[in-house]
């Protein structure tokens, strides 16, 4: 089946790195996502990977995939209190017409 | 552009009450999607789309209905609301092209009492 798994809460202090992890199940994922959800509001695209890529930069943001551990991270450097939100793990299988979500990690800021 | 659009943004219905939850969107996207949102739950596909006049089931489809008669507009029929509904619904669209972006709407509110 396809299940995307994340622990639901962590706790930052303001300007350390933050790390959220997701663990999938589906080896034949194309596109790995990581979106993000402000309160009171729909989910909105942070960034992704494609499935032959290890690694993503995009400013304060690392992505990191480990196929062989079916493994995603999302690295936020100098987490800042406007990164406070709920963070989605998201995989697409077989095309782009579904995409699984993971469960969101809740992600506090403490200034 | 509007993009997604969701209306209404909070409704309380009573058990037995049935609504139509609207979603449209102008960004002429053929794949379109309906999401529940339960705490701790994250997101479960209801229904979704790959364009007019085609929809298919998702995870959990019972006690809902979908209709897609344009590109534009996905409606969402709850008939006969049940409190196991009471949840938050999001709508929501893919381009076309790589990543495959959903776009999603600001969400429904939705209590079943």
């Amino acid at each position: 089946g396809e299940d995307v798994e994340q622990s639901l809460f962590l706790s930052v202090r303001e300007g350390d790195s933050s790390v959220i992890n997701c663990t999938y199940t589906d080896s034949s994922s194309t596109y790995l996502y990581w979106y993000k959800q402000e309160p009171g509001a729909g989910l909105q695209l942070l960034t992704y990977i494609f499935s032959n890529m290890d690694m993503k930069q995009d400013q304060r943001l690392t992505v990191l995939l480990n196929k062989k551990d079916k493994h995603l991270s999302l690295r936020i450097a100098d987490t800042q209190t406007g990164d406070s939100a709920i963070y989605f793990c998201a995989e697409s299988i077989r095309g782009y017409q579904k995409v699984t979500f993971g469960t969101g990690t809740k992600l506090q800021v403490i200034p | 552009n509007a993009g997604v659009t969701q209306t209404p943004k909070f409704r309380i219905l009573k058990i037995g009450q049935s609504m139509t939850l609207q979603c449209a969107q102008d960004m002429n996207h053929n794949y379109m999607y309906w999401y529940r949102q339960d705490p701790g739950m994250g997101l479960k596909l209801i229904y979704y789309s790959v364009g007019a006049g085609i929809t298919d089931k998702g995870e959990v489809p019972n006690g809902y209905n979908v209709s897609r008669s344009t590109t534009e507009d996905f409606p969402l029929r709850l008939e006969l609301a049940a409190p196991s509904q009471t949840s938050v619904y999001f709508c929501a669209s893919t381009a076309d092209r790589v990543p495959y972006e959903q776009y999603f709407g600001p969400g429904t509110r939705l209590t079943v009492t």
